[in-house]
């Protein structure tokens, strides 16, 4: 156990919907990263957040948002939702920014 | 273009038959290099961090090893439980950049 909780386990919604992934960071950790894993591409980095400031932008859709809160833990939002943003979605927190990165234990996001 | 190739894709072994992985990279600002275990459906789990050439780290069957361009996970006498796709990640401050992954099979 790493530590880093990610609620829900599995979402299943349809097209053109709109879902919201949370995760609670290690106790102490202030940076949290997201990522996106599919089979064709990996574990892809998304976005960085370091108390409560977004750091970092990867490869994130428009339709894609973030934000870290005063409790330091993070939601990714997900609208307009396609086929193809069916995936696993990590999220990863360090105590600072560059320190080895742990990882939850994901929610498989399945759009219909 | 930040870039971090493992290989082999897959690597079959009997029980107690040791092997290496590859991790070659290329990533700007580099600050560390590590490695983490996936199984099916679950997160990443972290395995070592190494920051400069010539370190290794070593926890039970598995001794990561780092040069300025690869580095190496070698598995020595693994047992079935070590099957598992192991992923490389170069990492800066902000994002890691990760490797596509070695599957492992271990038959016993």
């Amino acid at each position: 156990d790493s530590g880093v909780t990610q609620t829900p386990k599995h979402l299943i919604t349809a097209t053109g919907q709109r879902v919201t992934l949370r995760c609670s960071p290690r106790s102490g950790d202030l940076s949290v990263y997201w990522y996106q894993q599919s089979l064709d591409q990996g574990l892809q980095f998304l976005i960085q957040y370091y108390n409560g400031e977004e750091r970092a932008k990867g490869n994130i859709l428009e339709r894609f948002s973030a934000q870290q809160f005063p409790d330091l833990h993070s939601e990714l939002n997900l609208s307009s939702l396609e086929l193809g943003d069916s995936a696993l979605y990590f999220c990863a927190s360090s105590a600072k920014a560059g320190d080895t990165q742990y990882f939850g234990p994901g929610t498989r996001l399945t759009v219909l | 273009e930040d870039q971090v190739t493992q290989s082999p894709e897959a690597l079959r072994l009997q029980e107690g038959e040791s092997s290496s992985l590859n991790c070659s990279y290329t990533v700007s600002g580099l600050r560390g290099l590590f490695w983490y275990r996936q199984d099916p459906g679950k997160g990443p789990e972290f395995l070592f961090t190494l920051y400069s050439a010539g370190e290794e780290k070593e926890k039970e069957r598995l001794k990561a090893t780092l040069t300025k361009k690869e580095s190496f996970l070698h598995i020595t006498a693994p047992k079935p439980e070590d099957s598992a796709t192991y992923l490389c990640a170069g990492g800066g401050f902000q994002k890691l950049v990760f490797g596509t992954g070695t599957r492992l099979l271990v038959s016993p």
